[in-house]
């Protein structure tokens, strides 16, 4: 099975920073990768697909890049509404592993 | 517009059984991989199975192999998830979550039922 792992576990963070979250695969999933956002007591929310492209109507301050092992979610100005856990998920192979998540709050 | 509603989920004992059930709307249910993920109290996301789109494959977590069942009824546009020999570990919020045509993404979540296993 393919391990994720994510840094890191927490952040804290102000309106308007620059934040990046790394997540890493324990075996290259190529561009097999996707980012999700989950606010408390809701599901989880699609943000990135395959890596690096925008899930239609998602803030474009919301990016993504990496392939093989290595791989990047940025928010280029965090606002208000970014505070919450951040998921990075392979689609390479089944089980389709999720990385153990990175909160960022205030 | 998609939704996906969950229903089934309660209290069950250890070793008890659980079927859980997702009627989705708005797509062509019959076009699309389906997953269920399910999330612990306080923990992260967890992968559980997913079902191809007649049925032919399903894969799941090591965690639940031989004690769960994934399945879907495109009549219906439902999918299942039978749940046997229960523990406590299993203890969770279930999502029913629409993949891509060729498994893939979870663009589109129901809103989740709770599994609780304690007797």
């Amino acid at each position: 099975d393919i391990q994720m792992t994510q840094s890191p576990s927490s952040l804290s963070a102000s309106v308007g920073d620059r934040v990046t979250i790394t997540c890493r695969a324990s075996q290259s999933i190529s561009s097999y990768l996707n980012w999700y956002q989950q606010k408390p007591g809701k599901a989880p929310k699609l943000l990135i697909i395959a890596a690096s492209s925008l899930q239609s109507g998602v803030p474009s301050r919301f990016s993504g890049s990496g392939s093989g092992t290595d791989f990047t979610l940025t928010i280029s100005s965090l606002q208000p509404e970014d505070f919450a856990t951040y998921y990075c998920q392979q689609t390479y192979s089944a089980p389709l592993t999720f990385g153990p998540g990175t909160k960022v709050d205030l | 517009e998609v939704q996906l509603v969950e229903s089934g989920g309660g209290l069950v004992q250890p070793g008890g059984s659980l079927r859980l059930s997702c009627v989705v709307s708005g797509f062509t249910f019959s076009s699309f991989w389906m997953s269920w993920v399910r999330q612990a109290p306080g923990k992260g996301l967890e992968w559980v199975a997913n079902i191809n789109q007649d049925g032919s494959e399903k894969n799941y977590v090591d965690s639940v192999k031989g004690r769960f069942t994934i399945s879907r009824d495109s009549a219906k546009n439902s999918l299942f998830l039978q749940m046997n020999s229960l523990r406590a570990e299993d203890t969770a919020v279930y999502y029913c979550a629409r993949g891509g045509a060729s498994s893939g993404f979870h663009a589109y979540w129901g809103q989740g039922t709770l599994v609780t296993v304690s007797s």
